[in-house]
């Protein structure tokens, strides 16, 4: 079963920023963040992962709670092209090795 | 960088038939993963492999599939039989092999449909 909770559909304006949360209140000291993504009919993406501290690359932020019991990525400008399904995926390679989906976030970007 | 390249993208066929599908991983990377990925569902694992070596096929229904992954590089997943429950996408994943933050990257999948 997945360890993280998202809600099922999020909508944003074209250009605004989208904020999608995830709940992983059962998180592992050792365990990181993942997010990835699945846009129609093609492979899911990684987009960001972290352990405590905050994250940006050039896809995304990812922002960690002090407690580790959430987190929130940040599409700083969503565009019509951002329009996925978003997994957050707790994960730790030397466990199990595998990714456990869950139903993750249908994000729709509006113009 | 070239990423995962599968093939094909797309297969059909008829029940009972066998089918195979090929997976190249990013150059580099030692291991490799098949996900299925039923319609509306998040991809479940199938197989991990570390090099040659199957490190988890717990969730591989040995009846009807096999993997490969000779010299450690490219691998084929096949189905023989395949039934209708077999329609699906097939993800070949790989990662580096590192420790902990061991990053796997997707192909675009094969999409299978059985009639």
């Amino acid at each position: 079963d997945a360890k993280t909770t998202q809600p099922t559909s999020m909508d944003c304006a074209e250009g605004r920023a989208a904020n999608l949360p995830c709940n992983h209140s059962t998180i592992s000291g050792n365990e990181y963040v993942y997010w990835y993504r699945q846009i129609h009919s093609q492979g899911p993406q990684y987009i960001i992962h972290g352990l405590k501290n905050n994250e940006t690359n050039e896809m995304a932020s990812l922002i960690i709670t002090e407690d580790r019991k959430s987190s929130t990525l940040i599409l700083p400008h969503a565009t019509l092209r951002d329009t996925a399904v978003y997994y957050c995926i707790v994960y730790i390679a030397s466990n199990t090795g595998k990714l456990i989906f869950g139903q993750g976030t249908t994000l729709q970007v509006k113009p | 960088e070239a990423g995962v390249v599968q093939s094909p993208r797309y297969k059909i066929i008829e029940k009972k038939q066998p089918v195979a599908f090929w997976c190249n991983p990013i150059s580099g990377h030692n291991t490799l993963y098949w996900y299925l990925q039923n319609l509306g569902q998040g991809p479940e694992l199938l197989i991990r492999y570390e090099n040659e070596e199957a490190v988890d096929d717990s969730q591989l229904p040995k009846d009807r599939f096999s993997a490969e992954r000779l010299k450690g590089v490219d691998s084929t997943l096949k189905i023989q039989p395949a039934e209708l429950g077999d329609s699906a996408v097939y993800l070949c994943a790989s990662s580096p092999g590192l420790a902990d933050t061991d990053t796997q990257y997707f192909g675009p999948g094969t999409r299978l449909t059985v009639l």
